[in-house]
This record gives C-alpha cells, structure tokens and sequence, in this order.
C-alpha cells in the first residue's frame, strides 16, 4: 500500500521563525512535490522535484525553498515565517513517466498556522 | 491565468440522485485528467483519471466524461451518497515524463441524507 507520511499534522510557529516540514514516501518515486491549499484557491504547486538533489520552482516559489537529499525524502523550508505562509501544506509523490504515472499521491498534510 | 476551471465553488445533492461536477480547462496540451476528493484535515486521494485517446471512463459510481472540443469533462457520481460529501478538485497535465499536474480550485460537494 503506497503511503506519504509528513513529519507534523499541526504546527504553530511565530513570525520570523525558520521552519521545516518533512515528507517521505516509500514507494520509490521519483517526483516530489509541496503544495498549498488555501480557501477558494484550490492546491498551489510550491516547489517539486524530479531526482535527488534536483528542483524546480512551482507556481509560488517566493519565500520557501525545498531540499532533497534522498530519493525519498523532500523537504520544505519556510526561511522566515511570515502570517501570509499560514496555510494547509500538501506533499504529493508520483512515479517518473507517462499516462498512470501523472497520478500523484498524497500525504495527510500539516496545517500550519504562525502567529 | 487559470487553466483548469471549476466555476462552481460548490453543489448539494440530494441522497440517491446524480451528483455531476464540472471542469473547464484551456491549454489544448493537455491530454490526462484526474479527479482528487479531499476530506477536511486529510490529504486528496485519487477518484478517477481519463486520458484524451478516450472519451469516458467509469468505475463503479463514478463516470468521467471528456468532450475534447469543448475543453470540458465533467464527473458523475450515481447513486450520490452523504460519504461523498468532500472537495472534489480537477486536475491536468500534458503527455510526457513530466508529470506536474495543474489542478482547478475545487468543489464541495454536499449530499444531503
């Protein structure tokens, strides 16, 4: 059974904090990718990654980075958390390829909130 | 620009009758679809994909419909029951290794017992 964990379910930050919000899956994808959800704007594609130590800037980049040190893990960075970066974090994984493979599977989420 | 398009923010059925929900997209690249269902505080699970070469797809209670010319699938839920009530969000992507998908802002759906 395919499964993406994330390291939190909630979290509670202060502005100007440096956070970090995990994922891993385990079924040996090679494509990662960190999404927001926000009210009346759907899921917004932050960052994603084809391979390992490789990414690529999604829709809204600004003020988040991402790291990937192992083909199971991707990382999201809030450098500076900021009121605006409250949100429901999504990461997603999916195989490398063609048709069935654009399917991506998700983890439960982290909703962050920073005060 | 928003290329895929759910313009109706949300929709209340009535238990036992059809539930039918809309996507319009604009980039003629794309060729693959995918309908997610998100419960609040979860994550979206994967509902049901059509690729472009097909014109619908069904599994079990749920029908995609694609109509290629009109930019427009749609998703059917027959019989709709109170367990479907959730966001439902459409998603798209071209053909190729690249497998980002462009996902529209979501509908939720109410069923009402």
């Amino acid at each position: 059974d395919v499964k993406v964990t994330q390291s939190s379910r909630y979290l509670v930050k202060r502005t100007g904090e440096k956070v970090f919000l995990e994922c891993v899956q385990d079924m040996d994808h090679e494509n990662m990718f960190w999404y927001r959800q926000d009210p009346g704007l759907g899921l917004r594609l932050i960052y994603f990654s084809y391979d390992v130590k490789m990414k690529e800037k999604g829709d809204i980049p600004e003020g988040y980075s991402v790291s990937r040190e192992k083909k199971e893990r991707f990382s999201l960075i809030l450098e500076s958390a900021s009121t605006n970066q409250t949100s429901m974090y999504l990461c997603a994984s999916s195989l490398f390829g063609q048709g069935r493979g654009n399917e991506q599977f998700f983890g439960p989420g982290t909703r962050l909130t920073v005060l | 620009d928003q290329q895929v398009k759910q313009n109706s923010p949300s929709l209340s059925v009535q238990e036992g009758r059809i539930s039918i929900l809309n996507c319009d997209y604009t980039n003629s690249m794309f060729d693959y679809f995918l309908w997610y269902k998100k419960y609040p505080a979860e994550g979206p699970t994967f509902l049901i994909s059509i690729s472009s070469i097909k014109d619908k797809n069904e599994d079990g209670r749920f029908t995609v419909f694609l109509n290629k010319s009109a930019k427009h699938l749609s998703l059917h839920i027959v019989p709709s029951q109170p367990g479907d009530s959730a966001v439902y969000f459409c998603a798209a992507s071209p053909t190729g290794a690249n497998s980002k998908l462009t996902f529209g802002k979501g509908i939720t759906l109410s069923v009402r017992p």
